[in-house]
């Protein structure tokens, strides 16, 4: 079936990185785009931004000009979604989903908590 | 405070049809049919319920209707179900520069009675 698995929780300190993995599959990878959305804990979704497994184009969120990097792998059908210089705000819920555009995100992961505290 | 505005919570009892609002601006809600609505449950990922404004994909109940007019986009829940309880949030495209290419609204809690 289709499915995007994403990578485990993870803990870091503020000012580090963090590379969160999506690994697609039941479908072919380079015809989706995949999208990347954020909820803080009791919030609402925040989107972040979007990358074309075909090409490697990406979009950003403005408020993550910067600091987000979206890339793929296409030989594994995953895609990566790297956030530096962490702050407290930053810990939430990151999923990743795919869609034909932003506005249709049609198979979600099942989202990976960062939470980032010293 | 979210782009775009939802009512903090709805009610309605099983059987029942609701309504959610989502309000935005000639740049986003208004200017453009590409608006989503989402269904999440507590601990879940969101599902997609509407696309485009009014389009239901593929496996989700015809109980879900969108529609919009002018700057201010809905999602009706028709006989209302105790698996209808959830947080519902909308989408919408934008051509804001100072905003993302996409904005959720703050998101609706659904209690059903």
């Amino acid at each position: 079936q289709v499915q995007l698995v994403q990578s485990g929780a993870e803990v870091k300190k503020p000012g580090a990185s963090v590379k969160v993995s999506c690994k697609a599959s039941g479908y072919t990878f380079t015809s989706y785009d995949i999208n990347w959305v954020r909820q803080a804990t009791g919030q609402g979704l925040e989107w972040m931004g979007w990358m074309n497994p075909n090409s490697g184009n990406t979009g950003y969120a403005q408020k993550f000009q910067g600091r987000v990097t979206m890339t793929r792998n296409t030989s594994i059908s995953t895609a990566y979604m790297e956030l530096s210089s962490l702050r407290s705000e930053d810990t939430a819920v990151y999923y990743c989903a795919r869609g034909l555009n932003p506005l249709r995100l049609d198979v979600w992961g099942k989202g990976t908590t960062v939470t980032v505290s010293s | 405070q979210s782009a775009l505005t939802q009512p903090a919570s709805v009610s309605g009892s099983p059987g029942q049809s609701i309504t959610i609002s989502c309000t935005g601006t000639s740049s986003d809600v208004g200017g453009y049919n590409y608006v989503s609505w989402y269904q999440q449950h507590p601990g879940k990922a969101p599902k997609l319920m509407i696309y485009d404004v009014s389009n239901r994909p593929s496996g989700v109940s015809n109980r879900f209707s969108g529609s919009k007019s002018g700057n201010t986009a809905s999602l009706t829940i028709s006989g209302l179900q105790a698996e209808d309880e959830a947080d519902y949030y909308c989408s919408s495209y934008t051509s804001s520069s100072t905003l993302a290419h996409v904005v959720f609204g703050g998101g609706t809690k659904l209690t059903v009675l």
